[in-house]
C-alpha cells in the first residue's frame, strides 16, 4: 500500500506570492491533517480534513487555507508569503476506526523557502 | 487548554538505556502516542497507550500514568541510529478534535 506523498518536495518563493502544496492520502484513509514545522517549535497544528469538511483548524492567519476533495486528496494555500512561513509542511492522514484512528501516517513534508 | 511538555534535548550512550519523559495538561484523552522523526525525515508512529502501564514493541517501552498525567518513552539498547527527535501526542477522546504534539525531544547518542 502506497504512502503518503506531498508534492512537491521544495518550492522556493518570494515573500508576497501564494504558494499551494497537494497531498495524497494513504488509499481508504479520510482524514488528512497539515502541520508546519520549524526548528524548535516541533508540530503546529494547521487544519484536519475529513469527508471534504474541515473538522479542526489551528492558531494560523486566514492567509492559510485549505481544501480537501472528494477521493481525499487535500491541498493547502498560503497567500501572502511571509519570510516567516518558510518551514517544512507536513501532511498527515489516518483512519478513522476504532484505536486505528490514533495513529497518523505522515508524508515526506514539502520545505517551503521564503526569500 | 491542552499541552504538552518534554525536555528539549537528551543525551544517552550507546548501548544504554534513555528514558523520554512527556507531561501533559489537558481535559480528556483517549491515549498518548509517540512518534520518531530522524534528521530530515517524516515522522513515524512509535506506539500508543490507551490504558496505564506499560506496552512493549521490542527495544522500544511507553508508559502512561493517567493520574499523574505523565508518560514517558523508554528506548534501550541504545544504537547510533536512534539519534532523532521524539515527539508525544495526545489523542483527544472526541475523535472529532485534533491530535496534539508535543515540542519534540532530541535525542543524541555518544559512542
Amino acid at each position: 500500500k502506497a504512502g503518503v506523498t506531498q508534492t512537491p518536495r521544495y518550492l522556493i518563493k518570494t515573500r508576497g506570492q501564494q504558494v499551494t502544496l497537494s497531498c495524497s492520502p494513504i488509499s481508504g484513509h479520510r482524514s488528512v491533517s497539515w502541520y508546519q514545522q520549524t526548528p524548535g517549535q516541533g508540530l503546529q497544528f494547521l487544519f484536519e480534513y475529513f469527508s471534504e469538511t474541515q473538522r479542526n483548524k489551528g492558531n494560523f492567519p486566514g492567509r492559510f487555507s485549505g481544501r480537501q476533495f472528494s477521493n481525499s486528496r487535500s491541498e493547502m494555500n498560503v497567500s501572502t508569503l511571509e519570510l516567516g512561513d518558510s518551514a517544512l509542511y507536513l501532511c498527515a492522514s489516518r483512519r478513522e476506526a476504532g484505536r486505528a484512528y490514533n495513529e497518523q501516517f505522515f508524508g515526506p513534508g514539502t520545505r517551503l523557502t521564503v526569500l | 487548554g491542552q499541552s504538552l511538555e518534554q525536555p528539549s534535548e537528551v543525551t544517552a550512550v550507546e548501548g544504554a538505556i534513555v528514558q523520554i519523559n512527556c507531561t501533559y495538561q489537558t481535559s480528556g484523552f483517549y491515549g498518548l502516542s509517540w512518534y520518531q522523526q530522524h534528521d530530515g525525515g517524516a515522522p513515524t508512529f512509535l506506539s500508543y497507550n490507551a490504558l496505564d502501564g506499560l506496552e512493549e514493541t521490542g527495544r522500544f517501552s511507553s508508559f502512561l500514568s493517567r493520574s499523574d498525567s505523565y508518560g514517558y518513552l523508554l528506548l534501550q539498547e541504545l544504537q547510533m541510529k536512534d539519534s532523532a527527535s521524539y515527539f508525544c501526542a495526545v489523542v483527544p477522546m472526541n475523535r472529532d478534535d485534533k491530535i496534539i504534539f508535543g515540542k519534540g525531544t532530541r535525542l543524541h547518542i555518544l559512542p
